[in-house]
């Protein structure tokens, strides 16, 4: 079954919280996303990661890092959240970089408060 | 940049009744767009309902339709008699391979409700 999971799917912080979103995938695919998407906004891409170890920022990566220590797992961290930081985040992935499907998990709404 | 600019909000159509949801996009003229449309069923992930990576070319998938207009810079959705179990959020989205790297951009995403 081909699928992207997040985990967890609903999350309530306080502000200056560390916060540790994962996200695993079963595809064996190379590449994965973190997006994060707000009110009146389309997503937004925070970090790709083209492999184990190789990630890259995306638009938004102020305020966020990244771990990818296994193909199947890819980790979205923030360090002392910020209220601004409440957001629905997207994890996704896609076997190569270029006319691929990418497959997006459900979702995880963060709060900060 | 690249950017996509959808229908906002909401829309509302009765069961049965057709629909179009608009899409155009700004692109770069060094790369090569490719158009998507994404759907987010409730409590789902979003997953691909059509892409069209050819200037000219119309998708489709579960009766949706699209057709990639490049002189008018548009993918707009359509379909001829929505269903109920349509109701969702609809993303037409952009990759631009060569210009914006390999990264998907979004539109804010459309609110299909479908009455019954």
């Amino acid at each position: 079954d081909m699928k992207v999971t997040q985990m967890p799917r609903y999350l309530i912080k306080r502000m200056g919280e560390n916060v540790l979103l994962e996200c695993g995938q079963d595809m064996s695919h190379e590449t994965m996303y973190w997006y994060r998407q707000d009110p009146g906004l389309g997503l937004q891409l925070i970090y790709i990661s083209y492999d184990v170890d190789s990630n890259s920022e995306g638009d938004i990566p102020k305020g966020y890092r990244v771990s990818r220590k296994k193909r199947e797992h890819f980790s979205l961290i923030l360090d002392s959240a910020k209220t601004n930081q409440t957001s629905v985040y997207f994890c996704a992935s896609s076997l190569g970089t270029q006319n691929t499907e990418v497959f997006f998990g459900k979702g995880t709404r963060l709060t900060v408060v | 940049g690249d950017s996509v600019t959808q229908t906002e909000g909401q829309v509302t159509v009765s069961e049965s009744k057709s629909l179009i949801i608009n899409c155009t996009y700004s692109a770069t003229s060094i790369g090569y767009p490719n158009l998507f449309w994404y759907v987010r069923y409730p409590g789902e992930g979003l997953q691909l309902l059509l892409k069209v990576i050819t200037a000219g070319q119309k998708g489709s998938s579960r009766g949706f339709e699209a057709t990639y207009n490049k002189e008018a810079t548009s993918f707009h959705l359509q379909k001829a008699s929505v269903q109920e179990s349509d109701s969702a959020v609809y993303y037409c989205a952009l990759a631009n391979y060569g210009s914006s790297g390999n990264k998907l951009i979004f539109g804010i995403g459309t609110l299909l409700s479908v009455k019954p």
